[in-house]
């Protein structure tokens, strides 16, 4: 079946370093969503990818989805403490089904 | 607050009993979505809705989960003789279909602790 595999599983950086979160897929997706979750919280929406190649920044994060839709990054600059939380990437398959990596989880330190 | 709301947000149960929870979406959105979260891991498909009709199952659940959503608005998700296995993060998600433009807002999710 289809699966989204996610890596690292874990990441920890001294804030100011940069960070990486990388996705793959198993099959073409349609899009790709990132998602973070703070502990003890739910996942909040960050940004959709829709188109081949296709880059979009917010501030520190910039995301990237593969020329072939079937891979996706999400980088962070400067990393800060208020990032630490996991991260997911979700890609779209069949039928509206979203497929979630396993997360990356971020740990920042001071 | 116009976001999704789940209730209750912890249930504590004993092995083969019954439990139900509730999803109330944001309102103006049809498509709603089912996950379970276990620890370390992503959110798992489990069903998804289109106003009142369940348009897609995930094979990995069983039948002895079962999930309504009647009049198109909230939905509940029902697991009959609950296992230890079933423990875990009930998260409903809604979205407003729009082309490939779908954006899913999650509740704040359900915790089930089954003993």
């Amino acid at each position: 079946g289809q699966q989204v595999m996610q890596i690292p599983q874990y990441q920890h950086v001294q804030e100011g370093e940069d960070f990486t979160t990388y996705c793959n897929s198993s099959t073409t997706l349609s899009n790709i969503q990132w998602y973070k979750q703070r502990p003890g919280g739910h996942p909040v929406f960050l940004i959709q990818l829709v188109k081949s190649g296709e880059v979009k920044k917010q501030k520190r994060l910039t995301f990237q989805f593969g020329e072939a839709k079937k891979n996706s990054s999400l980088h962070i600059t400067a990393t800060q403490t208020t990032d630490v939380g996991t991260y997911f990437c979700a890609g779209r398959g069949n039928f509206n089904k979203f497929y979630f990596g396993s997360g990356t989880k971020l740990n920042v330190k001071p | 607050d116009t976001g999704v709301s789940q209730d209750p947000r912890h249930k504590i149960t004993k092995r083969g009993q019954n439990v139900t929870f509730r999803c109330d979406p944001i309102s103006e959105h049809n498509r709603l979505y089912w996950y379970r979260q276990t620890l370390g891991q992503g959110p798992e498909f489990l069903t998804y809705f289109q106003n009142e009709a369940q348009l897609e199952k995930s094979r990995l659940l069983s039948d002895r989960f079962s999930a309504e959503r009647p009049k198109g608005s909230f939905s509940t998700l029902e697991i009959q003789r609950t296992e230890q296995g079933d423990s875990a993060m009930y998260l409903c998600a809604s979205s407003s279909p729009g082309s490939l433009k779908e954006t899913q807002y999650f509740g704040p999710g359900t915790r089930l602790l089954v003993l």
